[in-house]
Order: structure tokens, then C-alpha cells, then sequence
């Protein structure tokens, strides 16, 4: 069974500018999950989607992030404008409801 | 207060020996509780999901909940080099209409041959 896959695997992008990261989750999985880590913290929810209903977005900084889950299967996380703060692993992850979570490889984002 | 509160090490273990690595959080109501590692540089991985009060084994791993104590533990028997990593708690806490599913801070674990 394939796992999780999210690309890019790293981005470097200058201040300022759009940068938006895929995630693809694991077949039948309803529940989709962006999160942040920044490094020795533990994984910040970003948005939660249930089918393509986004659930909880409320740690999501809404004037410059975005996502869609179109269809309920894959899903884009867009960050425009990006700020040096912005600097992290973003992380994708699936789950059959509210279990246990399966995560992606990350996608390690440089903002100069 | 953090809702979900790790130490976050490091720990330092002999190889052969039992780590012990501990978690406590803030919502009463809380019913789902994960550990997840994590490897320098990677994503991390399940390794074990516990629900009710008492221990629950996997091969080395043991993971202990007191519901009344609001705390929950990993033990890992027979340490070995491979177990060095970061161990993230994971707790499916309450909000009010809904559950949220929220992370400590992770604990380093550093096992010396």
C-alpha cells in the first residue's frame, strides 16, 4: 500500500514570493491533515479536512496561507506572500476518520 | 500550560537498558493517545495506539495510561542504538463540538553503546 506522498521534498524561495506544496494520502483515508514543525517542536495543525469539508482551520493564518482539497483527495497548501517566519517542515497527513495518522515525508521550506 | 507536555531530554540510556519516556496532559476527557518517533530529518511514525486505562505491549515497546492521573508512557525494553530518536505523544483532546488531535513537543531519547 502506498503511503503518503507529498511534493515538493524541498523548496527555497525568497521573501515575498508564492510557494504552494501537494499532498496525495493514502487511498480511502477521508481525513487529511496539513501541519508545521518547526525544529524540537511537535507538529502544529494547520487545517483538517474531512472529505473536501475543511473541519478546522482555525491555526491556519488565513491572509497569507490557503488550501483546497478538491474532490476529497488530494490537497495544495499555497503561502503567498512568504515570510522568512514561514521557514519549517510542512507535513501532510491521512487518517480513516479520527485515528491513527499516517504521515508524509515532509516538505522542508527555506524562505531568504 | 501546555496541553500536552513532554520532557524534552535529552534522555540518555545504556544500550540493553529500559527507557522511560513520559507525557502528561490537560483535557479530563481525553480518550485517544498515540507515541509517534521520529528520526532526525524525517516524518514521523507510529508506534503505538492506546485507549484504555493499563498497559498495552508491542514487542519492546509498552505504552502505559492513567486516565485519572492524565498521563501516559512509553517504556522501550532492551534499548538499542536504533531507538535513538525523538518520541512524540500525540492526544485526541476535546474543543467543543469537536475533537483535535494535539502534539507535545517531543522527548530526544539518545541510546550510548
Amino acid at each position: 500500500e502506498a503511503g503518503v506522498v507529498q511534493s515538493p521534498r524541498y523548496k527555497i524561495i525568497e521573501k515575498k514570493q508564492p510557494v504552494a506544496f501537494w499532498c496525495n494520502p493514502i487511498s480511502g483515508h477521508n481525513t487529511l491533515y496539513w501541519y508545521l514543525q518547526n525544529l524540537g517542536q511537535g507538529p502544529e495543525l494547520l487545517i483538517r479536512y474531512e472529505n473536501e469539508e475543511a473541519v478546522d482551520d482555525s491555526q491556519l493564518p488565513k491572509d497569507r496561507f490557503s488550501a483546497e482539497r478538491l474532490k476529497g483527495v488530494d490537497s495544495t497548501l499555497k503561502i503567498q506572500p512568504a515570510e522568512l517566519g514561514d521557514s519549517a517542515v510542512y507535513l501532510c497527513a491521512s487518517s480513516y476518520s479520527l485515528d491513527t495518522q499516517y504521515f508524509g515525508p515532509g516538505t522542508r521550506l527555506t524562505v531568504l | 500550560q501546555k496541553e500536552v507536555e513532554q520532557n524534552s531530554g535529552p534522555l540518555s540510556v545504556p544500550e540493553g537498558a529500559i527507557a522511560s519516556l513520559n507525557c502528561t496532559y490537560s483535557d479530563r476527557g481525553s480518550q485517544s493517545f498515540f507515541w509517534y518517533r521520529q528520526y532526525s530529518g524525517k516524518s514521523p511514525e507510529l508506534i503505538m495506539s492506546i485507549y484504555s486505562n493499563g498497559d498495552k505491549e508491542d514487542g519492546r515497546f509498552t505504552a502505559q495510561l492513567n486516565k485519572a492521573s492524565q498521563y501516559v508512557s512509553l517504556l522501550i525494553r532492551d534499548s538499542q542504538p536504533s531507538d535513538s530518536a525523538t518520541y512524540l505523544c500525540a492526544v485526541n483532546m476535546r474543543y467543543s463540538s469537536a475533537s483535535k488531535i494535539i502534539f507535545g513537543s517531543g522527548t530526544r531519547l539518545s541510546i550510548r553503546p
